[in-house]
């Protein structure tokens, strides 16, 4: 059974500062998913790594992928208030099934 | 842009009664899904479907089935509500990407029903 696990659950930051999420996962897989949710809203896409070494930025957020140690990173850079949400990290297993497991989401909040 | 809606944000039933949520996307995507999110727990799998009058269990089935009769259609219900099914429930649809290397499907969210039984 495919297992993801992501911490911290929760992370409290300052404006300003750099931080890592990280996403562990327990069997062979070759793509992961990380999306964003805001409080009451739904899951939005924020990055598809496919391949082992991939790298992903977008603004102040950046992801990567090392599929042999089965550990994906988010790491936020300079966060500003607007990064506050919770962020999941979601995993497809190698057999092909599009079934995605997820992380149980770290809950980040920046505080001025 | 892809649209993926739900037929209420949110919904009060009682125990023992049917429940019926509905998920709509208007991308022609093959694969529809049915998840739930609770507290601590994440998003889990509920029921899924690769196409029309097909459906797969996902890894929390029990107490809940589907129907897909139309390929932008997907309902979940809930034959007998229970208290312990009060959640939010997350619909989502997907299409195959195919890239130079490889092939994967990017999920797209609806808004999310939070459905609570008395």
């Amino acid at each position: 059974e495919l297992k993801v696990e992501q911490n911290p659950l929760f992370l409290s930051m300052q404006e300003g500062k750099n931080y890592t999420i990280y996403c562990n996962y327990s069997t062979t897989s070759d793509r992961l998913y990380w999306y964003r949710q805001d409080p009451g809203k739904s899951l939005e896409s924020l990055f598809v790594l496919l391949s082992n070494g991939a790298v992903k930025q977008e603004g102040r957020l950046m992801a990567s992928l090392d599929t042999k140690a089965r550990l994906s990173t988010l790491h936020i850079t300079a966060a500003v208030h607007d990064l506050s949400a919770t962020y999941f990290c979601a995993v497809t297993p190698f057999s092909g099934n599009e079934k995605l497991t997820f992380g149980t989401g770290t809950r980040l909040t920046i505080i001025p | 842009d892809v649209k993926v809606t739900q037929s209420s944000r949110y919904l009060v039933k009682r125990t023992g009664e049917k429940v019926f949520l509905e998920c709509v996307q208007d991308m022609d995507h093959e694969n529809m899904f049915w998840y739930r999110q609770d507290p601590g727990l994440g998003l889990r799998l509920i029921y899924f479907s690769y196409d029309v009058k097909m459906k797969e269990k996902g890894d929390i089935p029990e107490g809940y089935s589907v129907s897909r009769e139309k390929k932008e259609r997907f309902s979940l219900i809930l034959e007998s509500a229970s208290t312990n099914q009060t959640s939010m429930y997350l619909c989502a649809s997907s299409f195959s990407v195919t890239t130079p290397s490889r092939s994967y499907n990017e999920q797209f969210f609806g808004p999310g029903t939070r459905l609570t039984v008395l």
